[in-house]
């Protein structure tokens, strides 16, 4: 499992754009990039994932670059209630793949002040 | 509604008494799993399961048992829990078949205190 390393934690304000970069330069072929929330006391919520470029929802953006060794997550235009812990997660999700033991690094705490 | 439903959502017990944390999916998820959750160490995983009666160990099993008889429930047990068993659980599923937009989702968590 390719192991991932994210920063600790970031500040912001609201309105403005948050770029959490995660690096994970053992990732393998088959690999997927998948980007977690998570609120206090509650269980973690799926943000987005992708595999290689530029993968874009009405929450987030996700940049992968061609050697797929980073990727970064970025927020628009954040408001207070962004305040959360932010978990990159790096595997295979095939069905028969090792990824199945799919483990989560330590995330980034993420506070937007108003 | 789609969702995870762990059960307690609170829970304080003693050395030594056998405990066991229930988790059930309406979603038809072929794949569930066991996280815990510790300040500075974030999730580990503890036990997943790919399908009925296939379980396998996470980073960290030791100390925990999992049975999945049933392809809605993944009950967490703890037969002698001890003090550094206090954390917070996560249970969670996913379809489990693979591909695009395969996302795990989370049941509301369980916080587990061992005396």
């Amino acid at each position: 499992l390719a192991k991932t390393t994210q920063p600790i934690s970031m500040d912001s304000y609201e309105g403005q754009e948050v770029n959490i970069t995660c690096s994970h330069n053992n990732i393998a072929t088959n690999d997927y990039i998948t980007w977690y929330q998570q609120f206090p006391s509650q269980g973690p919520r799926f943000i987005i994932q992708g595999y290689k470029t530029k993968v874009t929802n009405e929450v987030a953006s996700l940049f992968i670059p061609a050697d797929r060794k980073s990727s970064t997550l970025s927020l628009p235009r954040v408001s207070l209630s962004d305040t959360a812990v932010y978990y990159c997660l790096v595997g295979d999700i095939g069905v028969k793949a090792a990824g199945n033991k799919l483990t989560f690094g330590g995330g980034t705490r993420v506070l937007v002040k108003p | 509604e789609a969702q995870v439903t762990q059960n307690p959502r609170y829970l304080i017990t003693v050395t030594g008494k056998k405990l066991t944390v229930t988790c059930s999916q309406n979603m038809n998820h072929e794949y569930m799993s066991w996280y815990r959750q510790d300040p500075g160490l974030g999730l580990r995983q503890i036990y997943y399961s790919m399908n009925v009666e296939v379980t396998d160990k996470g980073d960290v099993p030791e100390g925990y048992k999992v049975s999945r008889k049933e392809k809605r429930n993944f009950p967490l047990i703890l037969e002698s829990p001890s003090p550094n068993q206090t954390s917070l659980y996560f249970c969670a599923s996913r379809t489990g078949t693979g591909g695009w937009n395969e996302k795990l989702f989370f049941g509301s968590g369980t916080q587990l205190s061992v005396l």
